[in-house]
């Protein structure tokens, strides 16, 4: 099974701040990456697929990069919605595997 | 849009059963994969297993291979998950997904095991 390690497992930031969340699988998994959002008592939100492309809707100061083990999402300039817990998938291989979340907080 | 609606969650005693649902509406169901994905209280995301959209191929994480089977009815456009031996480490948030790469989430349904 590909082991998905996801740091940190949680910061702690301000408002316009520019964050960073990487994801390194244990063996190459090419492009096949995404990047979840989940607020407290919600279901998970797609926000990046296939390492970079951005999901329909999802605001530009998400983006996400990397390719075979290393992979980042970056919000460029956080804002107050932003606070979250944020989860990467691979979708390259079964079983599927998540790393372990990072959860964002106000500083 | 796509919807994806769970249902049959509940309290259930270690060793017990369960049947959980999801209704899928908005796309054509029957051309898509579709999965379930679990999160016990305070825990992060983990897969389950994903089915096919027409050939029933089946996927299944380790930990559940044996206990879960996951079907599906194309024709009521259902998504299944029957859960046999339930402990406690079941007790989760079950979510349904479209697609093996989880474009969209159902709001999930609560299975709790305890006697």
């Amino acid at each position: 099974d590909i082991q998905m390690t996801q740091s940190p497992s949680s910061l702690s930031a301000s408002v316009g701040d520019r964050v960073t969340v990487t994801c390194r699988a244990s063996q190459g998994i090419r492009s096949d990456l995404a990047w979840y959002q989940q607020k407290p008592g919600k279901a998970p939100k797609r926000l990046i697929y296939a390492a970079s492309s951005l999901q329909s809707g999802v605001p530009s100061r998400f983006s996400g990069s990397g390719s075979g083990t290393e992979f980042t999402l970056t919000i460029s300039s956080l804002q107050p919605e932003d606070f979250a817990t944020y989860y990467c998938l691979q979708h390259n291989s079964f079983p599927r595997t998540f790393g372990q979340g990072t959860k964002v907080e106000i500083k | 849009q796509v919807q994806l609606v769970e249902s049959g969650g509940g309290l259930v005693k270690p060793g017990g059963s369960l049947r959980l649902s999801c209704a899928a509406s908005g796309f054509t169901f029957s051309d898509h994969y579709m999965s379930w994905i679990r999160q016990a209280p305070g825990k992060g995301l983990e897969w389950v297993s994903c089915i096919s959209g027409r050939d029933s191929t089946i996927y299944y994480a380790d930990s559940v291979k044996g206990r879960f089977t996951i079907s599906r009815d194309n024709a009521k456009n259902s998504l299944y998950l029957q859960i046999n031996s339930l402990s406690a480490d079941d007790t989760a948030v079950y979510y349904c997904g479209r697609s093996c790469t989880v474009d969209s989430w159902g709001q999930g349904t609560l299975v709790t095991v305890s006697s």
